[in-house]
């Protein structure tokens, strides 16, 4: 079985710029959930969807936004991009929503400069 | 609010030693669930472990066993006769089924098997 998919791996963008970041679930995964990961702040939980609507939302700013497809791909976009920003988004997808176990992507590795 | 404290940043052992990965939570909910993942310097994290609050039993699954004790709040993971490939980042995570069922995760403890 195929496992979880992030695309791209690695971006860098300007700051003021936006990005969109996918991720492909495991077959017959219905929730994904996002994180961002820094060495400052940790892991830390973005939102997570299930069925195309979201369940759960962290503490970040209205500009990280996300949604879910049918079927169950998932994106997450970043507007107006700040040097802060620059981390490792993670994705993780789970049979059902939180808090079954998760099963994470490699991550993508967004640099803003 | 919940918290989930790993308090050791790095530990390093020669393999073939027993090490032992703290975690420390707080919750105001009665149900909560707990979990270890481990995220090797690929960078996925891998999931190892999740108990609910209700069941206090400790596991062993090959060499990891992990000690979960609701009196002083802790869920602690030990590695038996460690080896090289266990060398990754260690992270201890906590959901409350209070409400959002938002994951908190520690700071992670970095452990480092040396041949």
């Amino acid at each position: 079985k195929a496992g979880v998919t992030q695309t791209p791996r690695y971006l860098i963008k300007t700051r003021g710029q936006q990005v969109t970041l996918s991720c492909s679930p495991i077959s017959g995964h219905r929730s994904v959930s996002w994180y961002q990961q820094t060495p400052g702040q940790g892991l830390q939980f973005l939102f997570e969807y299930f069925s195309e609507t979201q369940r759960n939302k962290g503490n970040f700013p209205g500009r990280f936004s996300g949604r879910q497809f049918s079927n169950s791909r998932s994106e997450m976009n970043v507007s107006t991009l700040e040097l802060g920003d620059s981390a490792l988004y993670l994705c993780a997808s789970s049979l059902d929503v939180s808090p079954y176990e998760q099963y994470f992507g490699p991550g993508t590795r967004l640099t803003v400069t | 609010a919940q918290k989930v404290t790993q308090a050791q940043t790095e530990i390093s052992v020669v393999e073939k030693e027993d090490v032992t990965l703290d975690c420390v939570y707080e919750t105001r909910d009665t149900t909560y669930y707990l979990f270890w993942y481990k995220q090797p310097p690929s960078g996925e994290l891998v999931f190892l472990i999740r108990r609910n609050s209700f069941d206090e039993q400790n596991e062993i699954s090959g060499r990891y066993s992990w000690n979960f004790q609701k009196s002083t709040s802790s869920f602690n993971f030990t590695i038996t006769a460690s080896q090289v490939v266990d060398s990754a980042v260690y992270f201890c995570a906590l959901i409350g089924a209070g409400g959002s069922y938002i994951p908190t995760f520690g700071r992670g403890t970095s452990l480092i098997v040396h041949p």
